[in-house]
């Protein structure tokens, strides 16, 4: 157990509808990410949140947003939603990069989102 | 930008043998991470290799980096059915955000 929660588990749902989705990090981990993982694309970095402000943007589509809440966890926002969309959602946490730390991320059991 | 390649992509071995995953990254990073993945599951933090020359072992498994060559390793020895999985390589991209760019993984296919 990585110790990063994310819900829903599997989410299945139909072309043009919205949903989202929700990320707990480790306990005093302060960077939340999130990555896409489609079959055809591998795992895309999507986007990146420190502290509650965004940090990094990836390949995120401008039907997707995010954000990081004062208690420190995230949501993804994916609207207009297509058959494309479907794939499996990632989030992970890490400690504020430091030379000093690994820098490693920590990832949760992922989002299955369906789209019909 | 940065581009990280793994090969092969599908491996499928004998128990017993031995095989090396490779690792090839594009632009300078002294942070190579390997994860491994079963179907439909998270992404489980093999081994952090934290400057040139870094080697680590964990049972049959090895991972070593070269940063002047950009390049990583991931050596299986004695493979057993236990270590089917997806092999991801990942470089830190620092400062950009200090975010992982994930090669395309490995598929790994131990049989009996």
């Amino acid at each position: 157990d990585s110790g990063v929660t994310q819900t829903p588990k599997h989410l299945i749902t139909a072309t043009g509808q919205r949903v989202t989705l929700r990320c707990s990090p480790r306990s005093g981990d302060l960077s939340v990410y999130w990555y896409q993982q489609s079959l055809d694309q591998g795992l895309q970095f999507l986007i990146q949140y420190y502290n509650g402000e965004e940090r990094a943007k990836g390949n995120i589509l401008e039907r997707f947003s995010a954000q990081q809440f004062p208690d420190l966890h995230s949501e993804l926002n994916l609207s207009s939603l297509e058959l494309g969309d479907s794939a499996l959602y990632f989030c992970a946490s890490s400690v504020e990069f430091r030379v000093s730390n690994t820098g490693e991320l920590f990832f949760g059991e992922g989002s299955r989102l369906t789209v019909l | 930008e940065l581009k990280v390649e793994q090969n092969p992509l599908f491996l499928s071995m004998q128990e017993g043998k031995n095989y090396t995953i490779y690792c090839n990254y594009s632009t300078t990073s002294d942070r190579l991470y390997w994860y491994r993945q079963d179907p439909g599951k998270s992404l489980e933090s093999l081994f952090v290799l934290l400057s040139n020359g870094a080697v680590k072992q964990e049972g049959r498994l090895m991972a070593s980096l070269d940063t002047k060559a950009r390049l990583s390793t991931l050596h299986i020895t004695a493979a057993v059915h236990d270590l089917s999985a997806t092999y991801f390589c990942a470089v830190l991209r620092f400062p950009s955000g200090s975010r992982l760019t994930f090669g395309e993984g490995t598929q790994l296919t131990v049989n009996p």
